[in-house]
């Protein structure tokens, strides 16, 4: 069964830093892994979105990268602003269905 | 894009009453439709999937009886909690898969639920 981790479970970093979410996950027969922001008592926004052939997406401040074969994604957030504070999901779809990560709380200190 | 709907946003209802919850794909036909439970500070739990017209399949420790889901149209589908209790208070996302398996699922806003 697929597992998908989330490291680090909390971030807290001032404004203006780069940061890095890490997503692992154990089987690496996946058609594409999502990374969504939720805010607290909202649904999923979907960041990004990359395709098991791809290596990694962009958009605006937003990096996504994925090497499939070892079972990981980072999604790189650069300079970072206090809007960005939110809980950050990766996901990988199999096909059958998503399996979510446990998620990573994010604030960013003015 | 693809926008998924859901209604209520916001529900709260006593013991004991059933609730139903509502899923729509508002611009495309969702052949595929997931029921999702979120608790408080954990991660999306996948409840059931459904396929139009056919029942649903559960995932394990998902009692049907008390989830009934119904995928009756191409574009609809609907979770009732029945007999809820305060412990089905919870966040319930659904999403919906246009067609191909290796297209990805669009989700809903969600839908809390609180069980006095």
């Amino acid at each position: 069964k697929q597992e998908v981790t989330q490291i680090p479970a909390a971030l807290s970093v001032p404004e203006g830093e780069n940061l890095v979410l890490n997503c692992s996950f154990t089987d690496s027969a996946i058609y594409n892994l999502q990374w969504f922001r939720q805010d607290p008592g909202k649904g999923l926004t979907s960041l990004l979105l990359i395709q098991s052939s791809q290596r990694e997406q962009t958009s605006g401040r937003l990096n996504a990268s994925l090497d499939k074969s070892s079972g990981r994604s980072t999604l790189y957030i650069a300079a970072s602003q206090p809007g960005d504070s939110a809980t950050y999901l990766c996901a990988v779809d199999t096909g059958n269905q998503f399996y979510f990560g446990t998620g990573t709380s994010l604030t960013v200190i003015p | 894009g693809a926008v998924v709907s859901q209604h209520p946003s916001w529900v709260i209802c006593k013991s004991g009453t059933s609730v139903k919850i509502e899923c729509r794909s508002l611009d495309f036909q969702a052949t595929t439709m997931f029921w999702y439970r979120q608790f408080p500070k954990q991660s999306l739990m996948l409840m059931a999937t459904s396929n139009e017209g056919s029942k649903a399949t559960y995932e394990q420790g998902v009692e049907k009886d008390k989830f009934l889901i119904n995928h009756a149209s191409l574009t609809l589908s609907t979770l009732t909690v029945t007999s809820a209790h305060p412990e089905d208070s919870s966040f319930y996302i659904c999403s919906a898969r246009p067609g191909l398996a290796f297209e990805t699922q669009y989700f809903g806003p969600g839908t809390r639920l609180l069980v006095l």
